[in-house]
């Protein structure tokens, strides 16, 4: 059963940059897509980027100048870097494990997620 | 990309059934059978219930149910329980290779 847990820091001050890991056990990072998805207090779901274990990426266009997605293949680990952040990306902060084919591409296993709060 | 539209909120009585609405665009919902589903209880991390439309992973009860009709996919809950209180996301991969996520509809077992 593949298993993903966030980790980083819970606070981050404004105009910094927020780093997150994923550690992946149960299962090999290759050959798969592997996404961050975050979610504001009390609002819904928004899909931030995704990494494919070879390093290739695609970012969401409204936050792409802001967002890094890096793959550690020797750790089964990939990160999320958002600089410059400000109080609107305060969210719960979620990895999961994208599975894409020719037909489907859907987020099949998730981590718990981890409230980062952007405040002074 | 804009949010695919889902109503905030649907309701019903144990044992009816309940559907939710997700509209997109031709360049998401609309161009692929890559449309999913995730139930979200509060306080928990979602948790995948379609994919491809109208396929259920293994674990998921039969009366979850998709379908889709040009840009508009719909998830159905039939003989609706306690248990399905929650709230619902829909999501569609895009034509550029991102995905995109409904605005989330809340479940209300009166």
């Amino acid at each position: 059963q593949v298993q993903l847990q966030e980790s980083g820091p819970g606070l981050v001050k404004p105009s910094e940059t927020l780093s997150l890991t994923c550690s992946v056990s149960g299962g090999s990072i290759s050959s798969f897509f592997w996404s961050w998805i975050r979610q504001p207090p009390g609002k819904g779901l928004e899909w931030l980027g995704y990494i494919y274990y070879s390093g290739s990426t695609n970012y969401n266009p409204s936050l792409k100048s802001r967002v890094t997605i890096l793959v550690d293949t020797s750790k089964n680990q990939f990160s999320l870097k958002l600089s410059s952040v400000t109080a609107a990306d305060t969210a719960v902060y979620y990895c999961a494990r994208q599975y894409c084919s020719r037909t489907s591409c859907y987020l099949d296993y998730w981590g718990q997620g981890t409230l980062v709060t952007a405040s002074s | 990309q804009s949010a695919l539209t889902q109503p905030p909120s649907v309701s019903g009585s144990p044992g009816q059934s309940v559907t939710i609405s997700c509209t997109g665009t031709s360049s998401d919902v609309g161009s692929y059978n890559r449309v999913s589903w995730y139930q979200q209880p509060p306080g928990t991390a979602p948790k995948l219930m379609i994919y491809e439309v109208n396929n259920r992973p293994s674990g998921v009860p039969d009366r979850f149910s998709g379908s889709k009709s040009g840009n508009t996919a719909s998830l159905t809950i039939s003989g609706l329980q306690a248990e399905d209180e929650a709230d619902y996301y829909c999501s569609s991969y895009t034509t550029s290779s991102t995905l995109v996520f409904g605005g989330g509809t809340k479940v209300t077992v009166l």
